[in-house]
């Protein structure tokens, strides 16, 4: 069964480093979407993508971060210059418009640590 | 104000025993969808079931239905028959118009357990 995957599972890095993450989506599925879940608390959305574009976005996601997609497969978020703040699971979703249903199927997540 | 509402911090289910986690939500589009999701202690996020605001009837996947009630801007995930790996926090998520693109909100999540 195709699946989302996220690389890194953990990502340990000192404040103010720049950070990668990356994601593969469901590879038929068009859009694209990352969401956080800071240690206990509930999901928030961040940014979704479609048609090499930024969709919608949240007001979690400033100008420190960004998406892209540099090839046909890979998804990646990029933070700048990391915060004690940003220290939370970073989940990548998929989408397919033709699924009827339009599910988002996520990714198992990468936890980031920011020390 | 809250968009998805999950009243119920934990519950506690016998094994075997069915149980119903309770969401309302809010929203003033006519097309919507609701969502369900599990996330065990591993962190992953697992989808569950889906309602579309237009679905006459209440979704169901294996042991997992969706009570709908439209009115009352209720979507309630029914378990029946849990099992101890049924254990784990669920989330009622909503995805408001926009069609496929747009984003998922999210409750605070009802943390499960199953008893032996």
């Amino acid at each position: 069964e195709p699946e989302v995957t996220q690389t890194p599972s953990h990502q340990v890095t000192q404040m103010g480093q720049e950070v990668i993450l990356r994601c593969v989506p469901i590879s038929n599925h068009l859009y694209f979407y990352w969401y956080r879940q800071i240690l206990g608390q509930k999901v928030e959305f961040l940014v979704s993508f479609y048609n090499n574009e930024i969709s919608e976005k949240s007001e979690i996601f400033d100008d420190q971060f960004s998406v892209e997609r540099p090839d046909g497969s890979n998804f990646t978020l990029k933070i700048r210059s990391t915060k004690l703040e940003d220290s939370a699971m970073y989940f990548c979703a998929s989408s397919d418009l033709a699924g009827g249903a339009d599910t988002q199927y996520f990714g198992p997540g990468t936890r980031l640590t920011v020390l | 104000a809250q968009k998805i509402t999950q009243t119920q911090p934990g519950m506690f289910v016998q094994e075997k025993e069915a149980v119903t986690l309770d969401c309302t939500y809010d929203t003033s589009d006519q097309s919507y969808g609701l969502f369900w999701y599990k996330q065990p202690s591993s962190g992953e996020m697992i989808f569950l079931i889906y309602q579309g605001s237009y679905d006459e009837q209440n979704a169901t996947e294996g042991r997992y239905s969706l009570n709908f009630q439209k009115a009352r801007k209720s979507a309630n995930l029914v378990i029946s028959a849990s099992q101890l790996g049924d254990s784990a926090m669920y989330f009622c998520a909503m995805r408001e118009g926009k069609g496929s693109q747009g984003n998922l909100i999210f409750g605070k999540g009802t943390k499960l357990s199953v008893k032996p």
